[in-house]
């Protein structure tokens, strides 16, 4: 248990749905980030909010979404997506204000169908 | 831009037998690195960081990694393996002006018995 829950664990949705990631840490983080990890490629940021602004948007197609209300919660919201977004996603955050390590949740594995 | 390199896709060793895991970093700027794990299905877990002081910096099971500035290297060694680290390691930067965490393409190390 690294202090960063993701919900759900698995879904798989059609093409035509949309969902949403969620992301919770209580360990009083104000950097929060999403990253897509998929099969033979490398760890790829996605979003990074720190202090609820989002910083960084790593030129990510408009079919995800995030949003940060707080600096507790993060999501990915998805809709129209392609079956190459099939992809374990992961949550993360960090201090945000100095440099220590980011924790990470166990992950979201999406599948589309 | 940081960038971290991960030459070596999979490592596969004997039991008992050392092993070193290579990573070589670019950055501009003052750089903090990390070495995470990860097994089947899980998110990423910190093994160890160097963030300031000692450049040689070590984990709780064994493992350590040397910050090299002159070669750019922040190498991970363990003298003696066992089956359980068979799992995904990546190396990653982050610097203190982004808070962004750019992680190597991952090696994989399969322990043999």
């Amino acid at each position: 248990e690294t202090g960063v829950t993701q919900t759900p664990r698995h879904l798989v949705m059609g093409m035509t749905n949309k969902k949403s990631l969620k992301c919770e840490q209580h360990l009083g983080h104000n950097a929060m980030y999403w990253y897509k990890q998929s099969a033979k490629k490398p760890l790829e940021l996605m979003f990074v909010y720190n202090f609820k602004e989002q910083t960084e948007n790593n030129s990510v197609p408009s079919r995800f979404s995030p949003e940060c209300p707080n600096s507790s919660h993060l999501f990915l919201h998805l809709h129209t997506l392609q079956p190459e977004d099939s992809a374990l996603y992961l949550c993360a955050s960090s201090l945000g204000d100095r440099v220590t390590e980011a924790f990470f949740g166990q992950g979201t594995r999406l599948t589309v169908v | 831009a940081q960038s971290v390199t991960q030459l070596d896709s999979q490592v596969p060793v004997f039991e008992e037998a050392p092993v070193e895991l290579r990573c070589n970093y670019s950055s501009s700027v003052s750089v903090y690195l990390f070495w995470y794990v990860q097994y089947p299905n899980q998110g990423l877990q910190l093994l160890l960081k160097y963030l300031s002081g000692s450049t040689l910096v070590e984990s709780i099971n064994g493992f350590e990694a040397e910050f090299n500035k002159s070669q750019t290297s922040f190498h991970l060694r363990k003298p003696s393996v066992h089956i359980s680290d068979t799992a995904e390691y990546f190396c990653a930067v982050t610097d203190s002006g982004t808070y962004k965490y750019i992680f190597g393409t991952g090696t994989r190390l399969k322990v043999l018995a």
